[in-house]
């Protein structure tokens, strides 16, 4: 079993969705979750980065971790075509430690 | 303010021979970690510097070794490259053990 799950896609969504993503864990010692956005040929950019349980929102953006289900989300709204990307759920005891990621979701935004 | 920067972008090489990937973290950051992305897959940790020193590693064999240099940037080196050494290979700086990771754009590396 992978320490992190995720559902890679793809997924595709019309313009102005509302779009959840997803991942699961097994390792109780994650303290630090993470969402990253990786376009086609870049390196995966920090979107949002959470500690421990709840909710955090930025602008379109929130994540959200239950650590007693071992679950995270992250939601987008009003989902734009520049969102078009893979989206990278990565974890670890510390952020700037040893981070462990998920498969990476695909997403795509229709116009 | 320049982020991270890796060189080269590209690079094909044939099995057996050896690589040597550079990094340069982003202003104000003095860890260095590297991961190996392959096709599809979310990246790997490999190993992390901080003080000139591998303060951490991954599931990677000893044909997978750095550095890191007094001026915070480093190199990743691999020895006797396989065919399945094909991937991303990505270079992430951080200002400290509770700072978040940011990654270069990476080197894309082709093994024939």
């Amino acid at each position: 079993q992978k320490e992190v799950e995720q559902d890679p896609g793809p997924l595709s969504v019309p313009e102005g969705a509302i779009v959840s993503l997803n991942c699961t864990y097994s390792n109780s010692a994650f303290q630090y979750f993470m969402w990253y956005r990786q376009y086609s040929r870049k390196g995966p950019e920090l979107l949002m980065y959470t500690y421990s349980s709840g909710n955090k929102e930025d602008g379109r953006f929130t994540a959200q971790v239950d650590k007693s289900s071992k679950y995270i989300s992250l939601f987008i709204r009003d989902s734009q075509p520049s969102d078009s990307a893979t989206y990278l759920c990565a974890m670890g005891a510390n952020q700037g430690g040893k981070l462990i990621f998920g498969q990476g979701t695909e997403l795509s935004v229709k116009p | 303010d320049a982020g991270v920067t890796q060189s080269p972008t590209h690079l094909i090489k044939t099995r057996g021979q050896q690589v040597t990937l550079r990094c340069s973290p982003k202003s104000g950051h003095d860890t260095v970690s590297w991961y190996q992305q392959a096709l599809g897959q979310g990246p790997q940790f490999i190993f992390q510097y901080y003080e000139e020193e591998e303060r951490q590693r991954g599931n990677f064999p000893d044909r997978f070794s750095g550095h890191q240099f007094p001026n915070y940037s480093s190199e990743l080196n691999v020895n006797a490259l396989l065919l399945g050494d094909s991937a991303l290979y990505l270079c992430a700086s951080s200002g400290g053990v509770n700072q978040p990771q940011h990654f270069g754009d990476g080197t894309r590396l082709s093994i024939l």
